[in-house]
């Protein structure tokens, strides 16, 4: 199984600060990860997939880029609705998805 | 506007079958999409359980596949979810899901509302 680990756990920043979350893949996945971010109570939404390509409709304050093992989700600037749980998610094999611990991002 | 909402009981008893459907509108179930069922809970994140496409192939998660059922009802606009010997470690919120593929590997785009499932007696 391919394990995803993300990191920090928990970042805490001000509003207008950049944010730089960080997902390191076990073993090789190429490109193929996304980003999702959840709220309390919600589904998670998805950001980014193909580690790059924004989704419909999210901002371009959200980046991603990576490949490999190594990948990041970048928020240019953070705004108040921005601070939620992000996840990582891979697969690369497709009877085995798997998702990382999730990076907390809280206000400061 | 696509839309996943989901029905089922909140309650199932341990080693019963814990039944969910999910309905979609704003398009058909026979397009080109895989059509998913992920879990949430605080013990294990987030589990993907499993997922079909409308011609009927499934692929499950290993850890769950003895257990799980995914079938659509394409009459009905639906897909559902059939998990048998539910034990204390099936409670989670229990999400549908639709996937698309990109370059090779299928995302969640949609989601259902959620629904949290407890294993008790």
């Amino acid at each position: 199984e391919i394990v995803l680990t993300q990191s920090p756990a928990t970042l805490s920043l001000s509003p207008g600060e950049g944010a730089t979350l960080s997902c390191r893949a076990s073993q090789y996945i190429g490109t193929y990860l996304a980003w999702y971010q959840q709220k309390p109570g919600q589904a998670p939404r998805l950001l980014i997939y193909d580690a790059s390509t924004r989704a419909t409709g999210v901002p371009a304050r959200f980046s991603g880029s990576g490949s490999g093992t190594d990948f990041t989700l970048t928020i240019s600037s953070l705004e108040p609705e921005d601070f939620a749980v992000y996840y990582c998610h891979q697969r690369y094999n497709w009877r085995a998805l798997t998702v990382g611990g999730g990076t907390k991002v809280e206000i400061k | 506007q696509v839309q996943l909402q989901q029905s089922g009981p909140g309650l199932v008893k341990p080693s019963g079958t814990l039944s969910l459907t999910c309905a979609l509108s704003g398009d058909s179930i026979s397009t080109n999409y895989w059509w998913s069922w992920v879990r949430q809970s605080p013990e294990k994140g987030l589990e993907w359980i499993g997922e079909i496409h409308h011609g009927g192939t499934t692929n499950y998660n290993p850890s769950l596949e003895s257990r799980v059922t995914i079938s659509v009802d394409k009459s009905k606009n639906q897909f559902s979810l059939k998990l048998t010997s539910v034990t204390a470690a099936d409670t989670a919120v229990y999400y549908c899901a639709r996937a698309f593929v990109a370059a090779r590997s299928p995302y969640f785009d949609f989601w259902g509302q959620g629904t949290r499932v407890t294993v008790s007696s």
